[in-house]
């Protein structure tokens, strides 16, 4: 089976830092994406990870743990802006290794 | 570069009509091109996969008969949602990936209201 688990909200304050956790347990394993989806619209690709380790990418970063099943995005020096959901995906078993399984997402609240 | 559009936006359409959603890849070479849909304040549940040329893989609980997915060209792949009903009222969201890329690119999805 496949089983991805985020929180289902987070609130934070403009200009601290967050920290969104993903654990998953899928029928193989061939990348972690993590996306970016404001309301009504379609998600925006903010990072991948296939080997262990930390990715960092100006304000955003991602870690992976393979062993743990085991994600988390990092958000820095939060905005107004950064306020959306933020999905946690697997790219597992399934059509050649191509098929994406989202997580439920975090919505994630940046106050003044 | 890998822009993905989708046409039309939004669209109401009266219970038991058809509807015709479009995803197409501006920029590049789709070899693979996936449908999602969502439902509000839910995650993205993908309904199926489609490789250009080639009948598409629907996931489990998906009827195929009913959601008829077409990926006639390495740009161009359709979704039609037949005998709509109001349960069907939903965001559809397409992505595309290369065969070389690991990512996939959404395009801005289509809100089908089905009255």
């Amino acid at each position: 089976g496949q089983n991805i688990d985020q929180p289902t909200e987070m609130t934070a304050t403009e200009g601290a830092i967050v920290q969104i956790n993903c654990t998953y347990q899928t029928s193989g394993f061939n990348g972690l994406f993590w996306y970016q989806q404001h309301a009504g619209e379609a998600p925006t690709f903010l990072s991948y990870n296939v080997l262990d380790g930390l990715e960092e990418k100006g304000r955003f970063s991602s870690f992976l743990s393979r062993s743990k099943g085991y994600s988390y995005l990092l958000l820095k020096e939060l905005q107004m802006k950064d306020s959306a959901s933020y999905l946690c995906a697997v790219q597992g078993e399934g059509t050649g290794f191509q098929k994406l399984v989202f997580g439920t997402g975090t919505r994630l609240l940046v106050s003044p | 570069g890998a822009v993905v559009s989708q046409h039309p936006s939004w669209v109401i359409c009266k219970s038991g009509t058809s509807v015709k959603i479009e995803c197409r890849s501006l920029d590049f070479q789709a070899t693979t091109m996936f449908w999602y849909r969502q439902f509000p304040k839910q995650s993205l549940m993908l309904m199926a996969t489609s490789n250009e040329g080639s009948k598409a893989t629907y996931e489990q609980g998906v009827e195929k008969d009913k959601f008829l997915i077409n990926h006639a060209s390495l740009t161009l792949s359709t979704l039609t949602v037949t005998s709509a009903h109001p349960e069907d009222s939903s965001f559809y969201i397409c992505s595309a990936r290369t065969s070389v890329t690991y990512e996939q690119y959404f395009g801005p999805g289509t809100r089908l209201t089905v009255t």
